[in-house]
């Protein structure tokens, strides 16, 4: 079976600090890796997907990058934290076939002081 | 583009009282439809999903939906909710144009359960 992991569950980090957070996928191959984040009291709102091995689509203009280094990993990053970016950060993946659902990661939870 | 509306922000219902969790979209062609819950702090977990057929889907812990194509709507039900139900509920359609097999999320409804 396939199972996501992300790594740290939980971040506090100073405002201008760099960012790394983790996303492996176990038990499949050639996923669709997805960023997500959650503002307090909002909905999701998709970041980054990649499709495969170095292929990025970014959703939003922000302060975040990505990237794919391996086949079932993701890395959200950044070089300067600001406090906006500040969230619960999930990661999901599905198979590439239309309409597939996206399972998600347990979360991150950032805090920027 | 695709779109997801769910018009209650709160709910709140007693435990053992019927649940409805509305959802409304809007899609140009035949949409995949899914519904998630959420605990606090917590990742997503699938309750159910559409893809065709029996336009009355059965997924997990009792809930159920229907879809509706004349309505655009994908209502959420259970027949009996548990205080163990509250939580966040998100419904997605997809997928979302431009590839990558997206999904457009709504903004959730949060489910409050009295004892």
């Amino acid at each position: 079976s396939q199972t996501i992991h992300q790594w740290p569950a939980t971040l506090v980090q100073p405002v201008g600090s760099p960012l790394s957070l983790e996303c492996t996928v176990e038990g499949t191959s050639n996923p669709n890796l997805y960023w997500y984040r959650q503002a307090a009291g909002r909905g999701l709102q998709l970041l980054f997907y990649s499709v495969g091995i170095g292929q990025i689509s970014s959703e939003v203009p922000q302060n975040l990058s990505a990237s794919r280094p391996q086949d079932r990993q993701f890395i959200l990053s950044s070089k300067k934290l600001l406090l906006s970016d500040s969230g619960f950060y999930l990661c999901a993946w599905n198979r590439g076939d239309r309409g597939e659902t996206q399972y998600f990661g347990p979360g991150t939870r950032l805090l920027v002081l | 583009a695709q779109s997801v509306t769910q018009p209650d922000i709160h709910i709140t219902v007693s435990e053992g009282a019927s649940l409805e969790l509305r959802c409304n979209y809007s899609y140009g062609a035949t949409p995949y439809l899914f519904w998630y819950v959420q605990s606090p702090g917590q990742g997503l977990q699938l309750l159910l999903k559409y893809f065709s057929g029996d336009t009355l889907v059965q997924g997990i812990k009792g809930f159920e939906a229907e879809f509706k194509r004349s309505q655009s709507s994908f209502n959420l039900r259970k027949p009996s909710v548990h205080w163990s139900d509250a939580a966040e509920y998100f419904c997605a359609v997809g997928p979302a144009t431009g590839g990558g097999n997206k999904l457009t999320f709504g903004t959730g409804t949060q489910l409050k359960v009295e004892l």
